[in-house]
């Protein structure tokens, strides 16, 4: 069974710093692509970050570039999110989510529970 | 950047067809897929490349997608269908969501 299991989420002052992961398991971490995907209290989705299976190839959205780092170890099945500068407007439930690439356009198949990111002073 | 428009809400009654809109310039052209999100839950892929359904999902969803519009559409609704929808497709080395949808059963 594929899960996906985010922590290190909390209450962090504006400017502060958090890092996320995310521990996989029930299939073989290293041959996917994975993502970083929130969602604000009350709001939409929103995808934040993708890494490729080996972490060569890295993309982000525009609101968190220059402020977020995607990484994964393999050899620990973990997929991680420094985030710095951190903004009040970053407040959000952030996923872990496992993408379904290829040629007619990815997608996210499995999706962790998620963990709770307060920016607030 | 792309944008895609989703009406705020639907509202069906038990047993009839709610139909979801998902528009966006071209869509057409590209692979258009589908999340269910519950309250306080995480999403579920419910359709992907514009109408496969993955293992689990019921046969009762289904998806199309032509022209500036990719439609969900969800058969002898239930109760349990009661949620946010959510449509994403990928552009310019960006994931892209819809607005979102909320189904309200009567």
């Amino acid at each position: 069974e594929v899960q996906l299991v985010e922590s290190g989420g909390g209450l962090v002052q504006p400017g502060g710093s958090l890092r996320l992961s995310c521990a996989a398991s029930g299939f073989t971490f290293s041959s996917y692509e994975m993502n970083w995907v929130r969602q604000a209290p009350g709001k939409g989705l929103e995808w934040v970050s993708y890494i490729s299976s080996s972490g060569s190839t890295i993309y982000y959205a525009d609101s968190v570039k220059g402020r977020f780092t995607i990484s994964r170890d393999n050899a620990k099945n973990s997929l991680y999110l420094q985030m710095n500068s951190l903004r009040a407007e970053d407040t959000a439930v952030y996923y872990c989510a496992r993408d379904r690439g290829g040629l007619r356009g990815p997608f996210f198949d499995y999706w962790g529970q998620g963990t709770l990111v307060t920016v607030s002073s | 950047s792309y944008v895609l428009t989703q009406p705020p809400s639907v509202s069906v009654a038990p047993g009839k067809t709610a139909r979801i809109t998902c528009g966006g310039n071209n869509i057409g052209s590209k692979s258009v897929h589908w999340y269910q999100q519950k309250p306080g839950q995480a999403p579920v892929l419910v359709i992907y490349y514009d109408s496969d359904r993955p293992s689990g999902i019921p046969e009762r969803f289904s998806g199309s997608n032509s022209g500036n519009t990719a439609t969900l559409t969800i058969s002898r609704v239930e109760a349990g269908d009661e949620a946010d929808y959510y449509c994403q497709v990928w552009d310019s080395s960006s994931y892209v969501f819809g607005t979102g949808t909320k189904v309200t059963v009567l």
